[in-house]
């Protein structure tokens, strides 16, 4: 597609459900990004990939994250156990160059935990 | 500790005129800047970037200012536009890394 995919746009979980988010980057993007928004603010980052590689992981906020990119397109953010804490926008986002300096964002994953 | 602080949350402004948003750092390391325009939701959508290398880039209405010494960057939207409402923030990276971003201004231009 022409621009970054997420899916699914809404999510409701009950707390303690797992939920996977998926992200289709911009054909091509060799990095892919996760950032996590709060209501009411700017978006933080959790992890990147270069290609299938995860090169940083140090902004997932507990163990329950974990995101994976096995054939360096399509990633997966798994939240396991959610908790009302983990009610956010889950941000994708991609770029063209491996130093990443602009990236262009999906529409977001919203979940909210109930 | 907050790198990247937007300290106005929200600016109003008439159509027509200039908006002005701020944006101030604190790591040295950062040698790219950007503003990204969200509106509510959508994803946030790439505006304008500037190196550390200048100190001015402009693309049609938008003309993004960096100032290194103080650790400062400011967005100029001449002239603002109706559908210039929305929120906007100001992001940096360092070495080509991952971006941090600021808290966001709202901006609403009155017709």
């Amino acid at each position: 597609g022409a621009g970054v995919s997420q899916s699914p746009r809404y999510k409701v979980a009950k707390r303690g459900q797992d939920v996977a988010l998926r992200c289709d980057p911009i054909s091509g993007h060799v990095s892919l990004f996760w950032y996590q928004q709060a209501l009411g603010q700017g978006p933080e980052f959790l992890t990147y990939f270069q290609n299938e590689a995860q090169l940083d992981k140090s902004g997932l906020p507990s163990d329950r994250f974990f995101a994976e990119r096995p054939e360096g397109s399509v990633s997966t953010l798994k939240i396991q156990r959610t908790q009302q804490e983990d009610s956010a926008v889950y941000l994708c986002a991609s770029s063209s160059r491996i130093s990443g300096n602009t990236i262009y964002f999906g529409e977001g994953s919203w979940l909210t935990v109930v | 500790d907050q790198q990247v602080k937007q300290n106005s949350p929200s600016l109003s402004v008439q159509e027509g005129r200039i908006s002005i948003l701020n944006c101030d750092y604190t790591n040295s390391m950062f040698d790219y800047f950007l503003w990204y325009k969200k509106y509510p939701a959508e994803g946030p959508t790439f505006l304008i970037s500037i190196s550390s290398i200048k100190d001015k880039n402009e693309d049609g209405r938008f003309t993004v200012f960096l100032n290194k010494s103080a650790k400062h960057l400011s967005l100029h939207i001449v002239p603002s536009q109706p559908g210039d409402s929305a929120v906007y923030f100001c992001a940096a990276s360092a070495a080509g890394n991952k971006l941090t971003f600021g808290g966001g201004t709202r901006v609403l231009v009155k017709p």
